[in-house]
């Protein structure tokens, strides 16, 4: 089946406890991105990646770090949590070319900075 | 610049009568234009796209969207609800050509009573 897996879907942690969320797509999509969903806030990019080692900033990147040493996995890094980035977050990937945005989520993380 | 709002935050209709969740965008240039569902606790599913082949744009489960230009709208309707329509809807549009992000409204809560 295609999809988009992420892990954890839920992560309770503290301030300043480095964490690592995955993301792993199964369709050999070039692109990949995250982004977080806040209440009122609809969803807002975090990061994308066009290709292997290709990654760029979306709209809200800071906090974090992402890396992407295989087309099918783009894990999402936040070195030092604090709890403004409590939140949902999804990874999604799509193909290239006019294929690009036509995007596929995964399931969701729920993630909680106490 | 891109932006879409979503005029409703939350609709209201009784099983078997019609839904209409309505979403205005702007774009500088001919834009790709998308309906997600999100159902409670899940992630977002891809209803529908709009690339410029037809106005008229069927999707899954019965939903249909009719893009007008002269209006800026992009409309997401379904001829008759049923109770597992309940969930939230969010109108996309493409934030570039390159198609390297997706701008969200801040989304509609379809509630659908008996």
């Amino acid at each position: 089946e295609a999809q988009v897996t992420q892990n954890p879907r839920y992560l309770i942690t503290v301030t300043g406890k480095k964490l690592t969320v995955t993301c792993s797509q199964n369709m050999n999509h070039e692109y990949m991105s995250w982004y977080r969903q806040d209440p009122g806030l609809g969803l807002r990019q975090i990061y994308y990646s066009m290709n292997v080692e290709v990654t760029d900033k979306g709209d809200v990147p800071e906090g974090y770090k992402v890396s992407r040493k295989e087309k099918r996995n783009f894990p999402l890094i936040l070195e030092s949590p604090s709890p403004n980035q409590t939140s949902l977050y999804f990874c999604a990937s799509s193909g290239g070319g006019p294929l690009r945005d036509t995007q596929y989520f995964g399931p969701g993380t729920r993630l909680t900075v106490l | 610049a891109q932006s879409v709002t979503q005029l409703d935050s939350h609709v209201s209709v009784s099983e078997g009568t019609p839904v209409l969740l309505r979403c205005n965008y702007s774009s500088s240039y001919s834009p790709s234009l998308f309906w997600y569902v999100q159902h409670p606790n899940k992630g977002l599913q891809l209803l529908l796209k709009y690339t410029s082949a037809a106005t008229l744009v069927k999707g899954i489960n019965g939903f249909e969207a009719e893009f007008k230009k002269s209006e800026t709208s992009f409309h997401l309707t379904k001829p008759s609800a049923h109770m597992s329509d309940a969930a939230e809807y969010f109108c996309v549009v493409s934030a570039n050509q390159a198609g390297t992000a997706l701008i969200f409204g801040k989304g509609t809560t379809l509630s659908v009573s008996s």
